[in-house]
């Protein structure tokens, strides 16, 4: 059964540092989310990319954080430098178009 | 501003009881609407959608209602099991190939 995988699960690191996540769509899916959720905001859309290219990073921090997508088996996430109002899980998710996103199990992050 | 809001952060319901889990959007452009359903620890699993063409959705236990007039729809779980427990999301396509998702419901089934 085909997943999209997230590592790494938990992180915990001091503000300031450099967090990067990486994320492995489903092999064929074209379209990549990376969401981030919290209490007040439920699943937040931070970015997305159809067939690598990036669509809309809006929702993003722009002065801190990034996206990529290397290549079609990899995006990665990177807060440089992260604060402790980071702290939430950031989700993958990778879909065919138009069709229902498929979600990876998560990064933890804990900025201290 | 919050396109697809769950104006209710929990819910709590007995088992064999109907839990009802409400979701309200703002944009009456809006023509299909998913429920995904969330355990800890892991991602989000899509559950039931809905299209703006039809009013009432059915999967087995999962029956999604849309009132479109009020921009409306509601997920039904009957009867309700202890497996149920989780974080309910609504969400809906905005624009070409973009997800938004409302802020969740947790809910809780006693046994």
């Amino acid at each position: 059964d085909a997943r999209v995988t997230q590592t790494p699960r938990h992180k915990v690191t001091e503000m300031g540092q450099e967090v990067t996540m990486r994320c492995q769509p489903i092999l064929g899916h074209n379209t990549v989310f990376w969401y981030r959720q919290t209490m007040m905001q439920g699943l937040e859309l931070l970015a997305y990319f159809r067939n690598r290219a990036p669509l809309d990073d809006s929702g993003m921090p722009k002065d801190r954080f990034s996206a990529e997508m290397p290549d079609a088996t990899l995006a990665t996430l990177k807060i440089q430098p992260s604060e402790p109002r980071d702290s939430a899980v950031y989700f993958c998710a990778s879909g065919p178009d138009r069709s229902s996103p498929h979600f990876g199990n998560g990064t933890r992050l804990t900025v201290t | 501003d919050q396109q697809v809001k769950q104006n209710s952060p929990s819910l709590s319901v007995q088992e064999g009881r109907i839990s009802i889990l409400n979701c309200d959007y703002t944009n009456s452009m809006f023509d299909y609407f998913l429920w995904y359903k969330k355990y800890p620890a892991e991602g989000p699993t899509f559950l039931i959608s809905i299209s703006s063409i039809k009013d009432k959705n059915e999967d087995g236990r999962f029956t999604v209602f849309l009132n479109k007039s009020a921009k409306h729809l509601s997920l039904h779980i009957v009867p309700s099991q202890p497996g149920d427990s989780a974080v309910y999301f609504c969400a809906t396509p905005s624009g070409t190939y973009k997800y938004i998702f409302g802020t969740g419901t947790r809910l809780k089934v006693l046994a």
